[in-house]
């Protein structure tokens, strides 16, 4: 079965810092690769995702990933976050044969300070 | 264009009541999902429409949850009876097609079952 980890429930970084947020799969098959945002009081945002070709992905909001198939990793980063970046950043998986559905790691709220 | 839209976006019962909650997708996409986050855990699937018809609903906990969509436009999930483990926040999820396409989230209801 597929699943998703992602270590650090909480991320706190000062505003301007550049940040990762980590996230590792597991899975037996090729697999698609989403990263999720949640504003406070809204729905799951895409940032980006991974379906095939160039490992780095670039997303919304200055925030990019880079899929990396031998450690069965796709990190998010960001060069120099902003408050607003405040946020809950959700890993998801799907796969072939998977139907379309999503499993999703449990999270990473990040918190960015002045 | 408009995203997709869910009602309530709370909604407070004692155990054993009956509730419904709805989901409106974006208009054009078949594919429907419905997830669920308990608190402090992952968001689960729950279960997948591709028009009116039922694609995946592996996900779904018990048969105290019965999903619908008729017509192939909204879908309602009702829980009966509710028990407190039902509380956490559901949301709806649509795509126009198969699995590489983008699931775009809803806010979200939170529900809580006292």
């Amino acid at each position: 079965a597929q699943s998703v980890t992602q270590l650090d429930s909480q991320v706190p970084v000062f505003e301007e810092a550049p940040v990762e947020l980590r996230c590792n799969y597991s899975s037996s098959v090729s697999v698609y690769l989403f990263w999720y945002v949640q504003y406070p009081n809204q729905g799951l945002q895409l940032l980006l995702k991974y379906l095939s070709g160039s490992t780095l992905v670039k997303g919304i909001n200055g925030f990019e990933a880079e899929f990396n198939k031998s450690q069965t990793s796709f990190h998010l980063r960001k060069p120099s976050v902003h408050i607003s970046d405040t946020a809950e950043y959700f890993c998801a998986v799907s796969w072939q044969g998977g139907g379309n559905k999503l499993t999703f790691g449990t999270g990473t709220q990040l918190k960015v300070e002045l | 264009e408009a995203g997709v839209t869910q009602f309530p976006s709370h909604s407070v019962i004692e155990k054993g009541q009956t509730v419904t909650l709805r989901c409106d997708p974006i208009s054009g996409h078949d594919n429907l999902y419905w997830y669920r986050r308990v608190m402090g855990k992952e968001i689960k699937f729950l279960l997948h429409f591709v028009k009116e018809s039922k694609q995946d609903e592996s996900g779904m906990p018990n048969n105290r949850f019965l999903a619908e969509r008729t017509g192939g436009t909204y879908s309602t999930l009702k829980v009966q009876p509710a028990e407190l483990e039902d509380s956490g926040v559901y949301f709806c999820a649509s795509s126009s097609r198969g699995l590489e396409e983008t699931q775009y989230f809803g806010p979200g209801t939170r529900l809580l079952v006292l």
